[in-house]
């Protein structure tokens, strides 16, 4: 069974940093590419970023841009993003979600991290 | 970067009514469009990919149409379990991967 296990999330000042993570199982890892997407309250869903299963390939969103990074760990099946100059705006639920093998749709979700962002 | 419009915001049906959500792009995405659903408090969950093709374990009564600016998911007699909030997603021009704002089914 695919599972997808965030963590990190928590309540960080504006200007601060998180770093979140993702464990994943159920599944060959190194062979899928990965997404983080978040979900700000009562909104919608906002893609923020992609990584290659070779980790060459990254994308981000405009609004994260020069601010978050992400990465992977094959060894260890695990995604990361870290999250600097974090804003209110940041507040969101993220969610790492795995493409499909074939196609670039989401297939499986994690349940989500809440990050607030808040003096 | 490809806008997806999704009408109506909110659908209000009766149990066993048919609910027919539509996901409008503002350029040609194929076929490449997916459905989610999402309950609250819950992770989405896919339950179309390439505009029609029902994921694992998505029932029947769940189907999807459309191609090229026009898309359209279908629920053809709703159940209890299936009051939630729909989005669409494409994937045909990316990044970036973006979605509809959602519609909301809620019991009438």
């Amino acid at each position: 069974e695919v599972q997808l296990v965030e963590s990190g999330g928590n309540l960080v000042q504006p200007g601060g940093s998180l770093r979140l993570s993702c464990a994943a199982s159920g599944f060959t890892f190194s062979s899928y590419e990965m997404n983080w997407v978040r979900q700000a309250p009562g909104r919608g869903l906002e893609w923020v970023s992609y990584i290659s299963s070779s980790v060459h390939i990254i994308y981000y969103a405009d609004s994260v841009k020069g601010r978050f990074t992400i990465s992977r760990d094959n060894a260890k099946n695990s995604l990361f993003l870290q999250m600097n100059s974090l804003r209110a705006e940041d507040t969101a639920i993220y969610y790492c979600a795995r493409h499909n093998y074939y196609e670039h749709y989401f297939d499986y979700w994690g349940q989500g991290v809440l990050v607030t962002v808040s003096s | 970067e490809i806008v997806l419009t999704q009408s109506p915001a909110t659908l209000s049906v009766s149990p066993g009514e048919r609910a027919t959500l539509s996901c409008r792009a503002s350029q040609s995405v194929g076929s490449k469009l997916a459905w989610f659903q999402q309950k609250p408090g819950q992770a989405p969950r896919l339950l179309i990919s390439g505009a029609s093709t029902r994921a694992t374990g998505i029932p029947a009564r769940f189907s999807g149409s459309g191609s090229g600016t026009e898309f359209t998911l279908t629920i053809s007699s709703l159940q209890s379990e299936d009051f939630a909030v729909y989005y669409c997603q494409q994937y045909n021009n990316w990044p970036p991967w973006t979605f509809g704002q959602g519609t909301k089914v809620e019991i009438k």
